[in-house]
Formats: C-alpha cells, sequence, structure tokens
C-alpha cells in the first residue's frame, strides 16, 4: 500500500540558509500533520492543514512556514535556519482530522544545520 | 510532555518476557494511539484505541484505555529483539486536528 512520502530524506544546510520539506500524503488523505523531532525528544507538532486550509497550530517558530496545495501535498519552508533547527521532520496524513481517524507517518527528513 | 507521561522511560527484558508500558494523559480525549519508532527512523503507527473503547487487541498488542483515570496500557507478549524501539503513545488532546506524543517508553530486548 502506498505510504507517506517525504523528500528529501537527508538535508544538509548552514546557518541562515533557507530549506524546503515536502510531503506527498498517502492518496485520499486529505489532512496534512507536520511534527518535528530534537535528538532524544519526543515528536512535537508544528501545524496542519485540512482540506488545503490550516487546521491547527503547535509550536511552529515564525521562521517557518508550510501551505497544502491543490493535490494535497504538502510543503514545510523553513527561513534563517538556525542550529536548534537541527531535527528529524515528520509529515503524517490522515483522512479526515486526527479525533476520528489514525494518522500514518512518512519516513521523515532528517535536517542537519550546521 | 505536554500531554502524556509515559512509564516507564527505559525498559529492559529478557526475550520471550511481556512488556508493559504505561502512559497518562491530563486532557480529554477521542482517541489514543500508540506508535513505534527504531532509532532515528520514523513512526509506525500500532493502534489506536477509541475513548469508548477499553480494551483493544492486534496480534501480540494488548491496548486498555481507563478515561476515568486518563491512563493507556501497551502491552506486548512474548517479546522478540525486534520489538526493540521507542514507544510513543499520543492523544488528540483539546484537538482533534493534531496529536500530542508522550516521552516515549526505551524498550530494550535482551537476546
Amino acid at each position: 500500500a502506498a505510504g507517506v512520502i517525504q523528500s528529501p530524506r537527508h538535508l544538509i544546510k548552514e546557518k541562515r540558509e533557507t530549506a524546503t520539506l515536502k510531503c506527498y500524503p498517502i492518496p485520499r488523505h486529505d489532512t496534512v500533520y507536520w511534527y518535528q523531532q530534537g535528538p532524544g525528544q519526543d515528536p512535537q507538532f508544528l501545524i496542519s492543514f485540512y482540506e488545503k486550509m490550516q487546521s491547527d497550530k503547535g509550536s511552529i517558530p515564525d521562521r517557518f512556514s508550510a501551505q497544502q496545495f491543490s493535490d494535497y501535498h504538502s510543503e514545510l519552508n523553513m527561513s534563517s535556519l538556525e542550529l536548534g533547527d537541527s531535527a528529524l521532520y515528520f509529515c503524517a496524513s490522515s483522512f479526515g482530522t486526527s479525533g476520528t481517524h489514525e494518522q500514518f507517518f512518512g519516513p521523515g527528513t532528517r535536517l542537519t544545520v550546521l | 510532555s505536554q500531554q502524556g507521561e509515559e512509564d516507564p522511560q527505559a525498559l529492559s527484558i529478557q526475550e520471550g518476557e511481556n512488556a508493559t508500558m504505561n502512559c497518562s494523559y491530563k486532557t480529554s480525549i477521542n482517541n489514543l494511539q500508540w506508535y513505534r519508532q527504531n532509532s532515528g527512523r520514523g513512526l509506525v503507527h500500532l493502534i489506536l484505541i477509541r475513548s469508548n473503547e477499553r480494551e483493544k487487541h492486534s496480534g501480540r498488542l494488548r491496548v486498555t484505555l481507563d478515561t476515568s483515570k486518563k491512563s493507556s496500557s501497551l502491552l506486548i507478549t512474548a517479546s522478540r529483539a525486534a520489538d526493540t524501539a521507542s514507544y510513543f503513545c499520543a492523544t488528540d488532546g483539546s484537538s482533534a486536528s493534531k496529536i500530542i506524543f508522550g516521552s516515549g517508553t526505551r524498550l530494550s530486548i535482551r537476546p
């Protein structure tokens, strides 16, 4: 079965650079979620989209922005990167919101900021 | 953790034994989910239990939910080396459009 696809899988950037992470949800899933997991930490919710509209916002820095496109894929844009942004970034998708449907996670993008 | 606390933080058992992990949460929920994560890898969904369910089984996994105590447990029976991973519970908390993870239990299975 098709899973959530994230690209790139690994990304190395310098401080103050920008990065764009992409997420392709499972077909027919209409909700996308972004999470950040620092080393040794639990995943932290960043932002979610339902039917291309932002549905919830968590601890996402102002330097980050995201959107969901008409084909339901999503992109997380990160600017003015800091060392502390080094983390695993997960995208998850579901059909409908999480209240009734399980979220399926992608393999993650490992971002390293040097 | 914002929502869930897991107990224990680390657990080491002999292969073949059962492993029990507990999770407590703070707000009312619609459902609670358990995930597994191998070191530095993605999150694998294990099981979802709804707030009106008390117990759910999936293969060697058994999940219980006690909404009056705001707690859940994950039991893995007849553990295997491949079960070595971190296990997280996650709840939808006060919002249905996101889930909040607990701090995780690191499970090690000794051969």
